[in-house]
């Protein structure tokens, strides 16, 4: 079955500190790979994502990821987190054989302390 | 309007009852997905549009839940005799067009509590 998985279901960290968040997806042929996040109270808004060409990409806040086809893994990095990225964050994949319906790791809950 | 947008915000209901849950998405997105955020759960797909047509129903959990869209616009999830376990927050999303290149935005979503 198509499915994701997300290694850290809740995180904690220093503002400053260095944030990786892993996910790892089931193979199911080509892949299009998201990072949602979801800030207290907010509804869920696209962080970055990867269709083709360079494995890095970099989206807002200072977020970035890289895809590694031959590990499955789609995993978020950002260098320097601060106490307003405190959010849940989702990784989640949508299978060209399908009609684009996204399929959700469990997500990760990120706690950032001042 | 700028955004998705659903009705109501919060929802709660009685065990046995219908509840009809609605989402008004991006003006011109021709394609509609409905998902489930429940805690034991996660986030799970319900059903996709595309136009006024579901090719995908897919992730309907019963035969109780059902979705429409009209006019290629508003979508209206229903649930008939609402169970315990269909308390979650529903989120409704809209895209340009179907397929996994395009960017879902998604609406605030329809808290339900089944009583």
């Amino acid at each position: 079955a198509q499915s994701v998985s997300q290694h850290n279901h809740h995180v904690i960290l220093s503002e400053a500190a260095s944030l990786e968040l892993g996910c790892n997806y089931s193979y199911g042929g080509t892949v299009n790979l998201f990072w949602y996040v979801q800030y207290p109270g907010q509804h869920l808004q696209l962080l970055l994502k990867y269709f083709s060409g360079d494995p890095l990409v970099k989206g807002i806040k200072g977020f970035e990821a890289e895809f590694i086809k031959s590990k499955f893994s789609f995993n978020l990095r950002k260098p320097s987190v601060q106490w307003s990225d405190t959010a849940e964050y989702f990784c989640a994949v949508t299978y060209s054989s399908n009609t684009g319906k996204l399929i959700f790791g469990q997500g990760t809950t990120l706690q950032v302390k001042p | 309007g700028a955004g998705v947008s659903q009705s109501p915000s919060n929802k709660v209901t009685e065990k046995g009852k219908d509840v009809e849950l609605r989402c008004d998405p991006i003006s011109g997105h021709t394609a509609l997905y409905w998902y489930r955020q429940s805690l034991g759960q996660g986030l799970e797909f319900l059903i996709y549009f595309q136009g006024n047509s579901a090719p995908d129903k897919s992730g309907l959990p019963s035969d109780r839940f059902s979705a429409e869209r009209t006019g290629g616009s508003v979508s209206t999830l229903t649930i008939q005799r609402t169970q315990q376990e269909d308390s979650a927050v529903y989120l409704c999303a809209s895209s340009s067009g179907g397929g996994g290149k395009n960017i879902q935005y998604f609406g605030a979503g329809t808290r339900l509590s089944v009583l």
